[in-house]
């Protein structure tokens, strides 16, 4: 099974500020990983898929890349609606997995 | 607009069961890989079932021979029924559209989810 560990697992930050999330895979999972935001309550959201591509509708202040075991998230200018919980999820094979998610709180 | 609406949840002794349902609302259920997510409360995201047309059906380890996936075309709804619960099996239960496709490079991200519902296992 593929394991997915996520750095940081709690990241303070400031509106307008740059930050970047870390997930790394494993094994190798070519381009094969999403990455969600979830917000408390409610259902996790799509942000990217196939680890750069921008699902439709997101801010393009988020961005992914990576590729084979290493990959980012980051948020170019962060806004108060982007304080959330992140986890990234590899869709490679089965059984899916999820990372342990990242929480994005306000310094 | 496409919406998912999950119902079914409650609270449950341990070795019962409990049938989940996911409706899709401007979804066709059938025609979609479709999928189980669960989370504890406080904790993090974890998958559980996928399954497609054609009875194709993944499971997580955890589950597999307790819970099975099963799809109502005449419904549109697709069904998570739980047996032999046991008190980790805990979580809000959320539905999702995604999870699989032809071959692992074309495996489709959970883009619309439901609301969730919550089971709860406990004597």
């Amino acid at each position: 099974d593929i394991q997915l560990t996520q750095s940081p697992s709690l990241l303070s930050a400031s509106v307008g500020d740059r930050v970047t999330i870390t997930c790394r895979a494993s094994q190798h999972i070519s381009v094969h990983l999403a990455w969600y935001q979830q917000k408390p309550g409610k259902a996790p959201k799509l942000l990217i898929h196939g680890a750069s591509s921008l699902q439709s509708g997101v801010p393009s202040r988020f961005s992914g890349s990576g590729s084979g075991t290493e990959f980012t998230l980051s948020i170019s200018s962060l806004q108060p609606e982007d304080f959330a919980t992140y986890y990234c999820q590899q869709l490679n094979w089965y059984p899916l997995s999820f990372g342990p998610g990242t929480k994005l709180e306000i310094k | 607009e496409e919406l998912l609406v999950e119902s079914g949840g409650g609270l449950i002794q341990p070795g019962g069961s409990l049938r989940l349902a996911c409706t899709g609302s401007g979804i066709n259920i059938m025609a979609n890989y479709m999928s189980w997510v669960r989370q504890a409360p406080g904790k993090g995201l974890e998958w559980v079932s996928v399954t497609h047309d054609g009875g194709y059906s993944h499971y997580t380890d955890s589950v597999k021979g307790r819970f099975t996936i099963s799809r109502d075309r005449s419904r549109n709804t697709l069904y998570l029924q739980m047996d032999k619960l046991r008190p980790a099996d805990t979580a809000f239960y959320f539905c999702a559209r995604g999870g699989g496709g032809p071959n692992p490079s074309n495996f489709a991200a959970f883009d619309i989810w439901g609301q969730g519902t919550m089971v709860t296992v406990s004597s």
